[in-house]
C-alpha cells in the first residue's frame, strides 16, 4: 500500500526556517518525483513545486511565489521528500501537502500544519 | 502569471450528472497540459481523480470521466451521489516545468 506521511509542520516566527518531511513507503520512491502542494486556511490548493527522479536528473521546479525560499531535496536511501521553507511570512501558514509523482500526481499524504506568527 | 479558472459553484441533483470545467484565462487546454482533478472534503487531503486529461487512477468509480471540451478540460460525474458533495481542484502542467491549480469548484447535490 502507497503511504506518504508528512511531518515537522509547527509553529514558528516570521523569519524563521523550517524543514518538512515526506516519507514514503509502499513503492520505489527513487523511479518518482515528488511534488509539495499546500493550503492557506479555508482557501484553495497551491501549487509549490516538485523534484524529479535521479533518472531525470533530481531537478526542481518551483512556482514563482516561492522560488528562491523554498528548497525541494530528496533523500532515496530513506524514501524521503524534503522542503525546507526559509524566511517564513504569515502568509506561509497552511497545511502543506507531499504528493507522488509530478506530472502526473497520484497519491497524496494527509498534510502538516504550518503556522507562521509572531 | 498564468490564471486557471474553474466555476465557483455548481449544484446536482442526487443521480444526476454534472460536468466541471478548467480553463486558461488566455488560451486553450490542450492534452499537453495533462489536465489532473482532485476531490476534497472539508478536513480531508485531497484525493487523485484523473489525470492526464482522462486516465482514472485504481479504485476511482467511472462515474467519474475527463475530457477536453472545447478549449477547456472538463470532469464529469455522473450518477451524483450525496457523497459527491466536495471542493473540486484541476491542475494544468502550463509548461517549463510549472503546474497551476484552479481555485476550485463547490459542488453541491441537492
Amino acid at each position: 500500500e502507497v503511504q506518504l506521511v508528512e511531518s515537522g509542520g509547527d509553529l514558528v516566527q516570521p523569519g524563521r526556517s523550517l524543514r518538512l518531511s515526506c516519507l514514503t513507503s509502499g513503492f520505489t520512491f527513487g523511479d518518482y518525483a515528488m511534488s509539495w502542494v499546500r493550503q492557506a486556511p479555508g482557501k484553495g490548493l497551491e501549487w509549490l513545486g516538485f523534484i524529479r527522479s535521479k533518472a531525470y536528473g533530481g531537478t526542481t521546479e518551483y512556482a514563482a511565489s516561492v522560488k528562491g525560499r523554498f528548497t525541494i531535496s530528496r533523500d532515496d536511501s530513506k524514501s524521503i521528500a524534503y522542503v525546507q521553507l526559509n524566511s517564513l511570512k504569515t502568509e506561509d501558514t497552511g497545511v502543506y501537502f507531499c504528493i507522488r509523482g509530478a506530472v502526473p500526481v497520484d497519491y497524496w499524504g494527509q498534510g502538516t500544519l504550518v503556522t507562521v506568527s509572531s | 502569471q498564468t490564471v486557471v479558472t474553474q466555476e465557483p459553484s455548481f449544484s446536482v441533483s442526487p443521480g444526476g450528472t454534472v460536468t466541471l470545467t478548467c480553463g486558461l484565462r488566455s488560451g486553450s487546454v490542450s492534452k499537453s497540459n495533462y489536465a489532473s482533478w482532485f476531490r476534497q472534503t472539508p478536513g480531508q487531503a485531497p484525493h487523485t481523480l484523473i489525470h492526464s486529461t482522462n486516465t482514472r487512477p485504481s479504485g476511482v468509480p467511472d462515474r467519474f470521466s475527463g475530457s477536453i471540451l472545447g478549449n477547456k478540460a472538463a470532469l464529469t460525474i455522473t450518477g451524483a451521489q450525496a457523497d459527491d458533495e466536495s471542493d473540486y481542484y484541476c491542475l494544468l502542467y502550463v509548461g517549463s516545468g510549472i503546474c497551476v491549480f484552479g481555485g476550485g469548484t463547490k459542488v453541491t447535490v441537492l
